[in-house]
């Protein structure tokens, strides 16, 4: 089975840090990515994680622990523009990714 | 092209009727994707092409879809005598190398094509 936890929305000021949560229980875990969706638009890749630990990324960071099944996208310096969902997808198999219901981001002046 | 492109954008379909929607992937991935989204809801997948085969179709919720790539490049993502509950974005999505060759091979998406079944 699988299942994938996201907050559902947060909310942060402009020039702040924000952490985004994802927890996962799946089957078959290969990696796991963060993309960002603008209302109406397509998902974009920001980060994939296949080891434990940090990878970084200009603003963005995303951090992975298998063994807690385990994930944050960190997001510094916001800006306006960061308003979004972000998507935490679980890749299964030959990149089948499974897919968090997305963390809606609001960012206020 | 310069991405994944697809259409039609918008389609408003009549229930019971067939629809069509097309893909085109970014010049030379082998790999194509097709996901579908709801309001509110991540992507949630469908199929998945390598070449001009399906590799996994288990996503596929009935036999009322059906989609294909023949020459291992555009793909059309069939539906037949569609239903209220088929509307949702129908994404499309590539990438470059087989899979299992690379980890965290990238997948880019396309905008969508927005099925609204009245």
């Amino acid at each position: 089975g699988q299942n994938i936890d996201q907050p559902t929305e947060m909310t942060a000021t402009e020039g702040a840090i924000v952490q985004i949560n994802c927890t996962y229980q799946t089957s078959g875990f290969n990696g796991l990515f963060w993309y960002q969706q603008h209302a109406g638009e397509a998902p974009t890749f920001l980060s994939y994680n296949v080891l434990d630990g940090l990878e970084e990324k200009g603003r963005f960071s995303s951090f992975l622990s298998r063994s807690k099944g385990y994930s944050y996208l960190l997001l510094k310096e916001l800006q306006m523009k960061d308003s979004a969902s972000y998507l935490c997808a679980v890749e299964r198999g030959f990149q089948k990714l499974v897919f968090g219901t997305g963390t809606r981001l609001l960012v206020s002046p | 092209g310069a991405g994944v492109s697809q259409t039609p954008s918008n389609k408003v379909t009549e229930k019971g009727k067939y629809v069509e929607l097309r893909c085109d992937p970014i010049s030379g991935h082998t790999a194509l994707y097709w996901y579908r989204q709801s309001l509110g809801q991540g992507p949630e997948f469908l199929i998945y092409f390598q070449g001009t085969g399906a590799a996994d179709d288990s996503g596929l919720p009935n036999d009322r879809f059906f989609a294909v790539r023949p020459e291992g490049s555009v793909s059309t993502l069939k539906i037949q005598r569609t239903e209220r509950g088929d509307s949702a974005v129908y994404l499309c999505a590539s990438s470059l190398y087989a899979p299992g060759t690379l980890s965290g091979n990238t997948i880019y998406f396309g905008e969508g094509s927005w099925l609204t079944v009245v």
